[in-house]
């Protein structure tokens, strides 16, 4: 059973506007959570992570929004550029007491010129 | 620093071959982890390790194994392929507890 989920398999931006990409998580314990960015014929690279702690996390034109009751957690990119234009992986994590990162499915953004 | 550097990149195999990917990261990283990433499934954990000398089970481990002789290194095995194994494969490694997973390039695996 999938425990992230991104429900959007694709997303079209102009560019310089905000993009908005969603992840839901089914299991509460999960206390860490991150996004990725995967080009074509590479591998993920790290983009932004949030502790269960906090409730938004800022890293220049990323923020990533943590919302714990409703389990779910959002990356906006503002403003989008055509090199953002990539496939998005969220993951989720329990710090202390575990050593497995769960990834959801991906989103495609493709920003347009 | 390389970072993180799996070989071979690209793979055929017929059914019924066995092939080893090997991965090796120069982070003096504790942790390492096998995934593979199929269409419309996103990534899902094959087998990971927390140290030297350990291995364990992630999310799909049927039909592969592993070893961690040296911290460096982390070795998936397929004993006999089959075409449900054709697929990427992505090797990642992080220090401790925290920490994001730094990946490698990925290895394209096809088995006929």
């Amino acid at each position: 059973d999938q425990q992230v989920k991104q429900n959007s398999p694709s997303l079209s931006v102009q560019e310089g506007r905000i993009s908005i990409l969603n992840c839901d998580y089914t299991n509460s314990m999960f206390d860490y959570f991150l996004w990725y960015k995967k080009y074509p014929a590479e591998g993920p690279t790290f983009l932004i992570s949030i502790s269960s702690i906090k409730d938004k996390n800022e890293d220049g034109r990323f923020t990533v929004f943590l919302n714990k009751s409703a389990k779910h957690l959002s990356l906006h990119i503002v403003p989008s550029q055509p090199g953002d234009s990539a496939v998005y992986f969220c993951a989720a994590s329990r710090v202390h007491t575990g050593n497995q990162f769960y990834f959801g499915t991906g989103t495609s953004l493709t920003v347009i010129p | 620093n390389a970072g993180v550097t799996q070989t071979p990149k690209f793979r055929v195999l017929k059914t019924g071959q066995s092939m080893t990917l090997l991965c090796a990261q120069d982070m003096n990283h504790e942790y390492m982890y096998w995934y593979r990433q199929d269409p419309g499934m996103g990534l899902r954990l094959i087998h990971y390790s927390v140290g030297e000398g350990t291995t364990a089970k992630g999310e799909v481990p049927d039909g592969y194994n592993v070893s961690r002789l040296k911290k460096q290194n982390f070795l998936l095995g397929l004993e006999s392929a089959a075409p449900s194994q054709t697929s990427v494969y992505f090797c990642a490694s992080r220090t401790g507890n925290t920490g994001e997973l730094f990946f490698g390039e990925g290895s394209r695996l096809t088995v006929l």
